[in-house]
């Protein structure tokens, strides 16, 4: 089956940690996605990523960062930089630019 | 209706009956448009899109109506089903913005058995 896996679902940290999120898709999209969901709030664009090896900021990037060396994997680091980092993470690809973006199941990232 | 804030709209329906779901957009230059729904502690499904140079595209059981004038948004669910429950929200993308959707903040559907 094709589709996007993020793994863990669940993730607890301790402040101060740097923790990373995986991201892979089998679709053969060139495109990935990071955003974040709070509660009662609509999905933020953390990073998006075209193509290998390249990565841009989207409106809430700071905190964050990505890398992008294979096409399938686009994995998110969250530092201790991130003041509000407790948030449900959606990873999502798509073929390109003007087509719909698919997402994974989130990883719901808790930081006491 | 959507809107920005910690509390989300909400719509309760009868199994069986029809639903509406609408979205007021912000960007009239947007030109691409896509509903999902999000069940709880799920990541988002693709439903039904459309483009600004269509008013209205229909799938199965879902129609989509795009009101450029008024830069209005609806999701109509046909029969709706104790599955249809949900969070449903829009998503606008303009020209020129690169990778960027923007994403509403949704309305919650709960359907009466």
């Amino acid at each position: 089956d094709g589709g996007i896996t993020q793994s863990p679902k669940y993730l607890f940290r301790k402040e101060g940690q740097n923790v990373t999120l995986s991201c892979e898709q089998n679709l053969n999209h060139d495109a990935m996605y990071w955003y974040r969901q709070d509660p009662g709030q609509g999905l933020r664009l953390i990073y998006y990523s075209q193509i290998v090896n390249d990565f841009q900021k989207g409106d809430i990037a700071e905190g964050y960062s990505v890398s992008r060396e294979k096409k399938e994997s686009f994995p998110l680091t969250v530092t201790s930089a991130q003041k509000n980092p407790t948030a449900f993470y959606l990873c999502a690809s798509s073929i390109g630019r003007v087509y719909e973006q698919y997402f994974g199941p989130g990883t719901r990232l808790t930081v006491t | 209706g959507e809107s920005v804030g910690l509390h989300l709209p909400t719509l309760s329906v009868q199994e069986g009956d029809n639903s509406i779901i609408n979205c007021a957009y912000s960007n009239s230059a947007s030109d691409y448009f896509i509903w999902y729904k999000q069940e709880s502690g799920k990541g988002p499904q693709f439903i039904i899109d459309i483009r600004s140079n269509m008013d209205k595209r229909q799938g199965q059981r879902v129609t989509v109506l795009l009101n450029k004038t008024v830069k209005h948004l609806s999701l109509q669910i046909a029969a709706t089903q104790p599955g249809d429950s949900a969070v449903y929200f829009c998503a606008e993308k303009a020209p020129g913005t690169g990778n960027q959707f923007y994403f509403g903040t949704g309305t919650s559907l709960t359907v009466i058995p």
